[in-house]
């Protein structure tokens, strides 16, 4: 069984430009949620997306955003980019209905730089 | 509000030697309790879950028990190899919601 895959695994853009990473879910997963991780940080959510609605929301500016499609891929984009916004970016997936005891599987990340 | 806090690292090792990463947690009902490992340059692996009081988690020879009267989840393995060099992560989940709360992460360093 294929495991959760992100793409681009690495990305560099110039402050002010907007971002989209990319998360396909293990096959029969319908929740898909992004993490940031930075070494100040650690791992944060963002957000949290079944069934193409997003269920949960973290504590993070309008500029991240996201978005799932039929199929249970998912999408997130980042507006305006900030040097700040320079993170590993990770998705995990799981089936979604069972509350908090599901197991989330994550990705390989996508690290993204902003110069 | 719900939280985690691990013990700081880096933890250093010889290897066979005996590990314990401590972690304790705050929450509000009754959270499933995980052990995520992060090898350099990717993403996280669930290495053991437990999802209700006295539940232990196992896998790979490491082990955590919950803990819910010292609201803890410790992370032990009694023979650790170089190859268990990585980084370690607690995380509860909401009981409500999917939302995972980590830790802060501990580097484990283990050398021949």
């Amino acid at each position: 069984k294929a495991g959760v895959t992100q793409t681009p695994r690495y990305l560099i853009k110039t402050r002010g430009q907007q971002v989209t990473l990319s998360c396909s879910p293990i096959s029969g997963h319908r929740s898909v949620s992004w993490y940031q991780q930075t070494p100040g940080q650690g791992l944060q959510f963002l957000f949290e997306y079944f069934s193409e609605t997003q269920r949960n929301k973290g504590n993070f500016p309008g500029r991240f955003s996201g978005r799932q499609f039929s199929n249970s891929r998912s999408e997130m984009n980042v507006s305006t980019l900030e040097l700040g916004d320079s993170a590993l970016y990770l998705c995990a997936s799981s089936f979604g209905t069972s509350g908090g005891q599901e197991t989330q599987y994550f990705g390989p990340g996508t690290r993204l730089l902003v110069l | 509000g719900n939280s985690v806090t691990q013990m700081e690292g880096p933890v250093t090792l010889s290897e066979e030697a005996f590990l314990t990463i401590n972690c304790t947690y705050t929450a509000t009902g009754y959270p499933s309790l995980f052990w995520y490992v992060q090898y350099p340059g990717e993403g996280l692996q669930l290495l053991l879950k437990a999802t209700k009081a006295d539940d232990k988690g196992s896998n790979k020879g490491f082990e955590a028990t919950y803990r819910k009267e010292t609201t803890s989840f410790h992370l032990e393995k009694g023979s650790v190899q170089v190859s268990d060099s990585a980084v370690y992560f607690c995380a509860l989940s909401d009981p409500n919601t999917d939302k995972l709360i980590f830790g802060t992460g501990t580097r484990l360093q283990v050398f021949p």
